[in-house]
């Protein structure tokens, strides 16, 4: 499967602050996402990051507080704005790779905590 | 509300048996479904997918759908302790684009020596 980094792996921050995540895969992809995985949560999809468009966001996330960036179709970021502390968990970048299948791959996720 | 649920657990079994877990979902039209192994501290893991009514068999493990039912299950033969981890059950839902799956709370699973 394809190889999915993501920097930075964590980090602390203040809050009112903001953090750009990125996200780089090692082959071009069509689909990717980004997820959060609050502590003791299962995993809630933030958006879709569409290529030359904007991302698509799910129901409880918004563009001014998760802006994302998808410039091609190997490499994506998730800003986190204005961080609060209930904005601490893992953010999660991830890909689709064969469309017939629709297995999702993650990367090694972005641990974020804000004090 | 698209929901997939799981018992969280925690399912402790020895070492050698066999390991069952479980998942129910709401959205009868669900499609996809998927299993994920996640260690702690770490990303998921994809371990199985399936797509249609019946077993899939992947090694040790054996992903169960059961569409009419909605139910979905994991069973894990010859645990081993390597196998703890916590197990996230994820499903596609009917009209969903590819890769927006909804994802239960995951049951943490510990395999004893």
């Amino acid at each position: 499967s394809a190889v999915i980094s993501q920097k930075p792996s964590r980090d602390i921050c203040q809050r009112g602050t903001s953090l750009t995540i990125q996200c780089q895969v090692d082959s071009q992809v069509t689909m990717m996402f980004w997820y959060r995985q609050q502590p003791g949560q299962s995993l809630t999809l933030i958006a879709t990051a569409n290529q030359g468009s904007e991302a698509t966001y799910e129901s409880g996330f918004v563009i001014d507080k998760f802006p994302i960036s998808r410039p091609n179709l190997t490499f994506s970021t998730l800003t986190v704005s204005n961080m609060s502390p209930e904005d601490s968990s893992i953010y999660l970048c991830s890909v689709v790779e064969r469309e017939v299948t629709g297995e999702l791959f993650f990367g090694e996720g972005s641990r974020l905590t804000v004090l | 509300q698209k929901e997939v649920e799981q018992n969280s657990g925690p399912l402790s079994v020895p070492e050698g048996a066999i390991a069952s877990l479980n998942c129910t979902y709401s959205d009868r039209g669900s499609q996809s479904f998927f299993w994920y192994r996640q260690y702690s501290g770490k990303s998921p893991e994809l371990i199985m997918s399936i797509y249609s009514n019946g077993d899939k068999e992947d090694g040790r493990f054996t992903a169960q759908l059961n569409k009419a039912s909605q139910y979905v299950s994991l069973l894990i033969r010859d645990s081993q302790p390597s196998d703890s981890a916590t197990y996230l059950c994820a499903v596609n839902p009917r009209g969903s684009t590819l890769g927006r799956l909804y994802f239960g709370r995951g049951t943490q699973l510990t395999v004893w020596p």
